[in-house]
């Protein structure tokens, strides 16, 4: 079974530049999400969807984060404008659903250096 | 807001010995409490679960340790290996009314020496 895809893997770019990830789930999980992990940190959730609807969107600062899953596959997470704190893992997970006991499989993570 | 406290930051432990991680939390609404392993380069990737219901759980080397009364679980990995070095994160997991939204604590780095 082919693991959760991530790209790009590293990107770097310079303050107020945009940038975007992309991800591709497990096949048949309905539920995507996106974390951030900073240097030393746990991994803190952005977003969460369910198929193509968002869960919690809570902690994603909505002035310069956006995130899609058109068509309830596919997602890409979008900065715009990216700051210098933006640097981090950020990393895809997937799970058949959303029950607290569907285990969350990760993608490798795309790391951002933001200059 | 740090609802999942993890120690320590970083742990050495020689090959054959036993690994201890510990983690606190706050909100009793949590349900689940996921361990992860986490190498360089890597996603983190499930070890072992526990229930709040289940004090102890183990899947061979791996033993989780749940205390419900004190808000408190812990990782043990007996008998070390030189492989198992690598990050370690506790989890805990709200009910599924909250679509199993997931809380992470800071990672513990193991070394285990041979």
């Amino acid at each position: 079974e082919a693991g959760v895809a991530q790209s790009p893997r590293y990107k770097i770019i310079e303050k107020r530049q945009s940038v975007a990830f992309w991800c591709n789930p497990i096949s048949g999980h309905a539920t995507l999400y996106w974390y951030q992990q900073i240097l030393g940190q746990g991994p803190k959730l952005l977003i969460q969807f369910q198929n193509n609807g968002v869960v919690d969107d809570s902690q994603l600062p909505k002035d310069r984060f956006s995130a899609e899953r058109l068509k309830g596959v596919d997602s890409t997470l979008k900065i715009q404008p990216a700051k210098l704190e933006d640097s981090a893992v950020y990393l895809c997970a997937s799970s058949l659903g959303q029950l607290a006991r569907n285990e969350q499989f990760f993608g490798p993570g795309t790391r951002l250096t933001v200059l | 807001q740090q609802q999942v406290k993890q120690s320590p930051q970083s742990l050495i432990v020689q090959k054959g010995g036993i690994s201890i991680i510990n983690c606190a939390y706050e909100n009793t609404a949590f349900d689940y409490f996921p361990w992860y392993q986490q190498f360089p380069g890597k996603g983190p990737a499930l070890l072992i679960a526990i229930r709040p219901d289940v004090s102890e759980k183990k899947e061979g080397r791996f033993t989780i340790s749940f205390n419900k009364s004190a808000k408190q679980f812990s990782l043990h990995i007996m008998d070390s290996q030189p492989g198992d070095s690598a990050t370690y994160f506790c989890a805990a997991t709200l009910g599924n009314t909250n679509a199993g939204k997931s809380t992470f604590g800071d990672g513990t780095t193991l070394t285990v020496k041979p």
